[in-house]
C-alpha cells in the first residue's frame, strides 16, 4: 500500500546554514509529490512541488531533490532562517488520487 | 485575498455531544477538502468536494461524521456524538483545480473532547 514516512523526526540548524528533510515513500506508482510546511496553529503552506518526470525543481531558497530509484525525496532550504522553523510535510499522490502525508519533521533553527 | 476562513478555532466538548466546524474557502475556488490532523502526525483526508458533490467520502466514518457543502461554496462537517477519540485538530483546505497539490489549508479547529 501507500506509505510515506521521514527519515528524521526532528531537525536542528545553525541559522545561516543548509537544511536538508528527508522523505522515504514505499510506492513506485506515485508521480507527484509536495512539500508543506506548518508553523504554530496555522494550517499548512504549500511549499514547493515536483512530478515524478522530473529530478529537481528549485524555488526561492527551496529545491526539491526526487530520487525514483530509492523512493526518496529530499527539500533543502538554503541559508536557513528563524523564520524556517516549523513542521514540514511531504506528501505523495498517485495518478490523481487523494494526498497522502507523511508524519512530518520539526526543523528548529538555533540562533 | 482573505485566505481559508474556519470556525471556530477552538472547541471543547464532552463526549457523546455534537460538535459542528464551519468552513469558507478562497472564493473561486470549487475544491473543498476536510482533514483530521492527530498530533504531531500529517493531515488525513476525510472527504472532498467538488462543488456541491462529494466526489471521495470513504475515509469519512460515516456512523458519527457528516459534511455538507449546499451551495458550493462554505461547507460544514458535524460529529454526533462525538467520541474521545475525535479529539484532533479539523483541517479545512480549498484548491483551484481538482487534486492540485497547492492546497490552501485553514487554521483548522482544535477540538478537545472530555
Amino acid at each position: 500500500g501507500e506509505s510515506v514516512g521521514l527519515h528524521l523526526p526532528t531537525l536542528s540548524v545553525q541559522e545561516g546554514d543548509n537544511s536538508i528533510i528527508n522523505c522515504a515513500y514505499s510506492n513506485s506508482a506515485s508521480d507527484y509529490f509536495i512539500w508543506y510546511k506548518q508553523e504554530s496553529g496555522k494550517g499548512p503552506q504549500f511549499i514547493i512541488d515536483i512530478r515524478s518526470n522530473m529530478d529537481k525543481r528549485q524555488g526561492q531558497r527551496v529545491t526539491v531533490l526526487l530520487n525514483k530509484t530509492v523512493k526518496h525525496l529530499s527539500l533543502q532550504i538554503a541559508a536557513t532562517q528563524p523564520g524556517d522553523s516549523a513542521v514540514y510535510f511531504c506528501a505523495e499522490n498517485i495518478r490523481g488520487q487523494n494526498f497522502v502525508f507523511g508524519p512530518g519533521t520539526r526543523l528548529s533553527v538555533l540562533p | 485575498e482573505a485566505g481559508v476562513v474556519q470556525s471556530p478555532r477552538y472547541k471543547i466538548i464532552e463526549k457523546k455531544q455534537p460538535v459542528a466546524f464551519w468552513c469558507n474557502p478562497i472564493s473561486g475556488h470549487n475544491t473543498l477538502y476536510w482533514y483530521l490532523q492527530n498530533l504531531g502526525q500529517g493531515p488525513e483526508l476525510l472527504i472532498r468536494y467538488e462543488n456541491e458533490e462529494a466526489v471521495d467520502d470513504s475515509q469519512l466514518p460515516k456512523d458519527r461524521f457528516s459534511a455538507e457543502r449546499l451551495k458550493g461554496v462554505d461547507s460544514t462537517l458535524k460529529i454526533q456524538p462525538a467520541e474521545l477519540g475525535d479529539s484532533a485538530v479539523y483541517l479545512c483546505a480549498s484548491s483551484l483545480r481538482s487534486q492540485s497539490g497547492e492546497q490552501f489549508f485553514g487554521p483548522g479547529t482544535r477540538l478537545t473532547v472530555l
